[in-house]
């Protein structure tokens, strides 16, 4: 089966500059999240949707990022306008169901889309 | 915020030697996940443990959930160079219904 699979793999902007990240859940999965993974630490939860509703987007920053998930299938991910403390890689993720419910089995990874900003 | 502890940040071993990974929350677990990420690519599945006390196996790595659920341990036996890697648990709180990563760990096994 095709996996998850994100796009860009690599961008360069410069700060200020607005940038989009685009995923493709693996088919039949419910759930799908963002993770922000900066250099030398575990990946940190940004986003988490429920088919397309949004569970939880306590950790991210609403001033600058934003995300959606139309049609619960594909989702984006933006930041506008871009910090250097943005730079990282981003991750997408995705799951049969929600985490501690009965069918969350594993998360599948993208790739994930590195950004560096200038 | 972040829930779960691993310890050690960074681990070099010589070739053959074994290694123990911990993981550590302050709150009860639904289940915890074992990754394991090479630099520059995605996260790989390695394991899940659910029930207190459980011990699952794959090739070398063994990984075990202590009996109150709020700690694991990833053994790696006899390494070798194709184990290194960032090795990071996670896990679903009781908190909700939101998957959190561990600190990470990043091992290096010298051949």
């Amino acid at each position: 089966e095709a996996g998850v699979a994100q796009s860009p793999r690599y961008k360069i902007i410069e700060k200020r500059q607005s940038v989009a990240f685009w995923c493709n859940p693996i088919s039949g999965h419910a759930t799908l999240y963002w993770y922000q993974q900066i250099l030398g630490q575990g990946p940190k939860l940004l986003i988490q949707f429920q088919n397309n509703g949004v569970v939880d987007d306590s950790q991210l920053p609403k001033d600058r990022f934003s995300a959606e998930r139309l049609k619960g299938v594909d989702s984006t991910l933006k930041i506008q306008p871009a910090k250097l403390e943005d730079s990282a890689v981003y991750l997408c993720a995705s799951s049969w169901g929600l985490a501690g419910g009965l069918n969350t089995g594993e998360l599948f990874f993208g790739e994930g889309s590195r950004l560096t900003v200038l | 915020s972040q829930e779960l502890e691993q310890s050690p940040q960074s681990l070099i071993v010589q070739e053959g030697k074994n290694l123990t990974i911990n993981c550590t929350s302050s709150k009860t677990l639904y289940g915890l996940y074992w990754y394991k990420q090479k630099y520059g690519e995605g996260l790989i599945f390695l394991m899940m443990l659910q029930k207190g006390g459980e011990e699952k196996s794959h090739e070398k790595i063994t990984a075990k959930l202590d009996e109150k659920k709020q700690q694991s341990s990833l053994h790696i036996t006899a390494s070798q160079p194709s184990h290194a890697g960032i090795y990071l648990c996670g896990a679903d709180t009781s908190t909700g219904n939101q998957f959190y990563f561990g600190t990470g760990t990043s091992l290096t096994v010298i051949p």
